[in-house]
C-alpha cells in the first residue's frame, strides 16, 4: 500500500500561474481533506470531502478549488497563484465517522511546497 | 465555530524528564474525537494518540498518556521519560460529527541531553 501520494512535491510559481495539486489514497477511506501550513499557523483546513460527490469548506477555502475525481483522488486547484499561498501543503485521508468502524485518525502525504513569486 | 487552543508555542524538557502539553477546544457537540499528532523535521505527520469522547477512561500508549477533561474541554499530552526522537512539532486534533477535522496550532517541543 502507497498510503496517500501527493504530485508534485515542489512547485514554482509566478503570480497569477495555475496549478493542481493531485492527491489519492489507496485505502478505501471515504473522506479527504486538504491543509495548508504556515509558521506559526498549524494546519489549516481548506475544502474537505466527507464522502465521494461531496465537498466543503475549511477555515481557509479562498483562492481555492477541489474536485473529487473518484473515492480515490482529491485534487486542489489554485486558479490564479498569489504570493499569499506560498505553503506546504498536505492531503489527508481518514474513514468517515458513518462508517462506525475504525480509528478514524487521518493517514498523511507527504506535502507539497509551493512557492509563488 | 470549532476551535482548537494549544497555548504553548515552545516547550523544552530534560531527556528522561515528563512534560504535559495543553490543548482545549471549544465545541457544543456531545460525541466527537480528539488527536495528538507529531510532526518532526521529516514532515511527515504521525499519529500519537487518540481519544473518543464519550470514553471517561484516558487514552494511553507507551510513555505517552492524556488527560481528557471533558467539562473542561482539556485534552494534555503527557510524555513520560522524554527521549531525543521526541523532540517534533505536536499537534492537537479535533474531530466534529460531520467529519470536519480542525487542528490548533502547534506545540514546539525541544529535548535537553
Amino acid at each position: 500500500n502507497a498510503g496517500v501520494t501527493q504530485t508534485p512535491k515542489f512547485q514554482v510559481l509566478k503570480t497569477g500561474q495555475s496549478m493542481t495539486l493531485q492527491c489519492a489514497q489507496d485505502m478505501n477511506h471515504n473522506s479527504m481533506y486538504w491543509y495548508r501550513q504556515d509558521p506559526g499557523m498549524g494546519l489549516r483546513l481548506i475544502y474537505y470531502s466527507a464522502s465521494e460527490g461531496t465537498t466543503d469548506k475549511g477555515e481557509v477555502p479562498n483562492g481555492y478549488n477541489v474536485s473529487r475525481l473518484n473515492k480515490r483522488e482529491f485534487s486542489l486547484r489554485l486558479e490564479s497563484a498569489a504570493p499569499s499561498q506560498t505553503s506546504v501543503y498536505f492531503c489527508a485521508s481518514s474513514e468517515a465517522l458513518s462508517s462506525e468502524a475504525g480509528t478514524y485518525e487521518q493517514y498523511f502525504g507527504p506535502g507539497t511546497r509551493l512557492t509563488v513569486t | 465555530a470549532q476551535t482548537v487552543t494549544q497555548s504553548q508555542p515552545e516547550m523544552s524538557v530534560q531527556e528522561a524528564e515528563t512534560v504535559t502539553l495543553s490543548c482545549t477546544y471549544d465545541t457544543s457537540e456531545s460525541d466527537y474525537y480528539l488527536f495528538w499528532y507529531k510532526q518532526p523535521p521529516s514532515r511527515q505527520m504521525i499519529l500519537v494518540i487518540r481519544q473518543e469522547a464519550y470514553k471517561q477512561q484516558n487514552a494511553t500508549e507507551n510513555r505517552f498518556s492524556v488527560n481528557f477533561q471533558k467539562a473542561a474541554k482539556s485534552f494534555s499530552l503527557k510524555i513520560s521519560d522524554s527521549q531525543l526522537g521526541d523532540a517534533a512539532m505536536y499537534f492537537c486534533a479535533y474531530r466534529r460529527q460531520d467529519d470536519k477535522i480542525i487542528f490548533g496550532k502547534g506545540t514546539r517541543l525541544h529535548i535537553l541531553p
